[in-house]
């Protein structure tokens, strides 16, 4: 089993649409939840980070976390071809300095 | 705003040579690393620093080095390339600590290293 894991998609969403991104990790106890976005090309840039349990909201963006299930989910309102990248859930754990990432979701807005 | 540099954006190297590849951040973060990044596998660890001069190994050591004097500098070191060496490198720096933004990584533009 990975350690984090996601669907490598592609996920096509029609422009306004909301886009649901989810991610589930192996490791019971870990603490830092990152979403980070990435352009072809291009390095990955955060978008979100989340820490507890719940829902936190940053613009059109909304990451979900729910230790008890170990999933954590990206929601993007009104999706904007803009959008269009690889969406890269990252976790990281109590202990050392590692923080694992996912292989990434494809994520295709349509004009 | 975070910088973090890296020396190359693209590279072509042979087969034995030896690597060199860069990377300066400019926040003064405690941390850095180097990941490789291949379709379908994500980015792996190769190496990561906590401080000065400290090293530790990440998932995939083998064929690397790193190198760490000085706080803003990490370099990662092929020691003889081979073809499977070739992928995208991207450096990252981000302050220890657990809690709230910390632990963020802010990633340079990469290095997309082709070894022939």
């Amino acid at each position: 089993q990975k350690e984090v894991e996601q669907n490598s998609g592609p996920l096509s969403v029609p422009e306004g649409a909301i886009a649901s991104l989810n991610c589930t990790y192996s490791d019971r106890v870990s603490q830092s939840f990152f979403w980070y976005r990435q352009y072809s090309g291009k390095s990955p840039e955060l978008i979100m980070s989340i820490y507890s349990n719940g829902d936190k909201e940053d613009g059109r963006f909304t990451a979900q976390l729910n230790k008890a299930s170990q999933y954590v989910s990206l929601l993007i309102r009104d999706s904007q071809p803009s959008d269009s990248a690889t969406y890269l859930c990252a976790v990281r754990g109590t202990g050392g300095f590692k923080t694992i990432f996912g292989a990434g979701t494809r994520l295709f807005v349509k004009a | 705003d975070v910088k973090v540099t890296q020396s190359s954006r693209y590279l072509v190297k042979r087969t034995g040579e030896k690597v060199f590849l860069e990377c300066v951040q400019d926040m003064d973060h405690e941390n850095m690393f180097w990941y490789r990044q291949d379709p379908g596998l994500g980015l792996r660890l190769i190496y990561f620093s906590y401080d000065v001069k400290m090293k530790e190994k990440g998932d995939i050591p083998e064929g690397y080095s790193v190198s760490r004097e000085k706080k803003e500098r990490f370099s990662l070191i092929l020691e003889s390339a081979s073809t499977n060496q070739t992928s995208m490198y991207l450096c990252a720096s981000s302050f220890p600590g657990l809690a709230g933004g910390q632990n963020i990584q802010y990633f340079g533009a990469g290095t997309r290293l082709s070894v022939l």
